[in-house]
């Protein structure tokens, strides 16, 4: 079955550069959600989107910033990087079928490594 | 502020023992989510619980729910050393609309020790 894809997997930046991380959810799911988890941490939400809306805000910096375009695919761009941006950051989907079940699934993760 | 709370944190076991995870939140939720994961590696799902008394099984690994106590265990039986990761439950929560973010708890590193 087709699963959440990443890109790029491995990621290497020097500070005040920028990036752009991009998800390809799987067919047919109309929501994207993206967590950041540092080392030895637990995911953080940053940010969702349904049907290319943005949906929710969590702790996400001002310099970061995320769409969803037409084809459902989803990219977080990242500016003025910081040491501290250094993660791995998973893109999950999910199918609003059926408010009663809304399991996400995961991505590889694409980490990234600011110098 | 949802809260999710798991203990132990670190777990070292032996092969063929038996123990348990546990994973308190601090509100009403919709389902609880458990996910293991490996050193670098994405987020496996587990299990999904959807309702109180919840009870699921998958090999040496059992999962429950009680929304009454808002607590969620995972139960490893006799551990193998494949089932070595961090396990992470999770819990969500319709934050208005369409949106069930997800809550992490700190994770449990186990280690299991032939």
């Amino acid at each position: 079955a087709a699963g959440v894809i990443q890109s790029p997997r491995h990621l290497i930046k020097e500070k005040r550069e920028t990036a752009t991380l991009k998800c390809y959810p799987i067919p047919r799911h109309d929501t994207v959600y993206w967590y950041q988890q540092g080392p030895g941490q637990d995911p953080q939400f940053l940010i969702s989107f349904y049907e290319k809306m943005q949906s929710d805000k969590g702790s996400i910096p001002d310099r970061f910033s995320a769409q969803q375009f037409s084809d459902y695919h989803s990219e977080l761009n990242m500016s003025s990087l910081e040491l501290g941006d250094s993660a791995l950051y998973f893109c999950a989907s999910s199918l609003k079928i059926n408010p009663s079940y809304n399991e996400q699934f995961f991505g590889p993760g694409t980490r990234l490594t600011v110098l | 502020e949802l809260k999710v709370e798991q203990n132990p944190l670190f777990l070292s076991m032996q092969e063929g023992k038996n123990y348990t995870i546990y994973c308190n939140y601090s509100t009403t939720s919709d389902r609880l989510y458990w996910y293991r994961q490996d050193p670098g590696k994405s987020l496996e799902s587990l299990f999904v619980l959807l309702s109180n008394g919840a009870v699921k099984q998958e090999g040496r690994l059992m999962a429950s729910l009680d929304t009454k106590a808002r607590l969620s265990t995972l139960h490893i039986t006799a551990a193998v050393h494949d089932l070595s990761a961090t396990y992470f439950c999770a819990v969500d929560r319709n934050s208005g609309g369409s949106n069930y973010k997800l809550t992490f708890g700190k994770g449990t590193l186990l280690t299991v020790n032939p």
